[in-house]
């Protein structure tokens, strides 16, 4: 099946600043990323849908200032967390896809903000 | 309402046994996906089995079958031979919309599947 990366597996951050996750599909062109919250034994809520080239899209409730999301390539997107906060520590999981067919997942990022 | 639901937090299994995870959906869209994920303690989602909603049969994947009753809008699944390994949460998850196009995958609240040696 298709591989999709997520660098880094795990980060630790101070409140107050920021960190770049980044989601790539290694064997294919993602012409759509999605990005992914899993609080601690919850489900996975969708965050926002990027398309290459343009802006992302934004579930209701996701502040786009706070999480900003870049998909530059087609096998390249960015999650920035800005100003950091405790609360803002979570497991993030991104997934991949292409036209017709189905998203792949990639293994998740652990933020933890102290 | 919720558009997937797990009704079972828990499960617990007796290695070598079957074991049914259940799943039941609600969506007015006649193109639909469902699909079954693993999620082990190191997080990473693993895609497990999938069906359309168009499809006439039941998809199997291995030790892994999905028993999809449209009318009934469930689809659950069915582990056979249960490992130690497959003990993990469970997923059930719904895309909606042509694949081709825009999708949205909602995810049920998961199932915790422990096997028993």
């Amino acid at each position: 099946g298709a591989v999709v990366s997520q660098h880094p597996s795990r980060v630790i951050c101070k409140s107050g600043t920021s960190v770049k996750i980044e989601c790539r599909s290694l064997d294919f062109q993602a012409t759509t990323m999605f990005w992914y919250r899993q609080f601690p034994k919850k489900s996975l809520m969708l965050m926002a849908t990027s398309n290459e080239g343009s802006k992302a899209t934004y579930e209701q409730g996701v502040e786009k200032d706070k999480f900003l999301i870049n998909h530059a390539s087609l096998t390249l997107s960015t999650l920035t967390v800005t100003s950091a906060h405790p609360e803002d520590s979570s497991f993030y999981i991104c997934s991949a896809k292409r036209l017709g067919y189905e998203q792949y997942f990639g293994p998740g990022t652990r933020l933890t903000v102290t | 309402a919720q558009k997937i639901t797990q009704t079972q937090p828990g499960m617990f299994v007796q290695e070598k046994e079957a074991v049914t995870l259940d799943c039941t959906y609600d969506t007015s869209d006649p193109s639909y996906g469902l699909f079954w994920y693993k999620q082990p303690s190191s997080g990473e989602m693993i895609f497990l089995i999938y069906q359309g909603s168009y499809d006439q049969q039941n998809a199997t994947e291995g030790r892994y079958s999905l028993n999809f009753q449209k009318a009934r809008k469930s689809a659950n699944l069915v582990i056979s031979a249960s490992q130690l390994g497959d003990s993990a949460m469970y997923f059930c998850a719904m895309r909606e919309g042509q694949s081709g196009g825009y999708q949205k995958v909602t995810f049920g609240t998961g199932t915790k599947l422990q096997v028993i040696p």
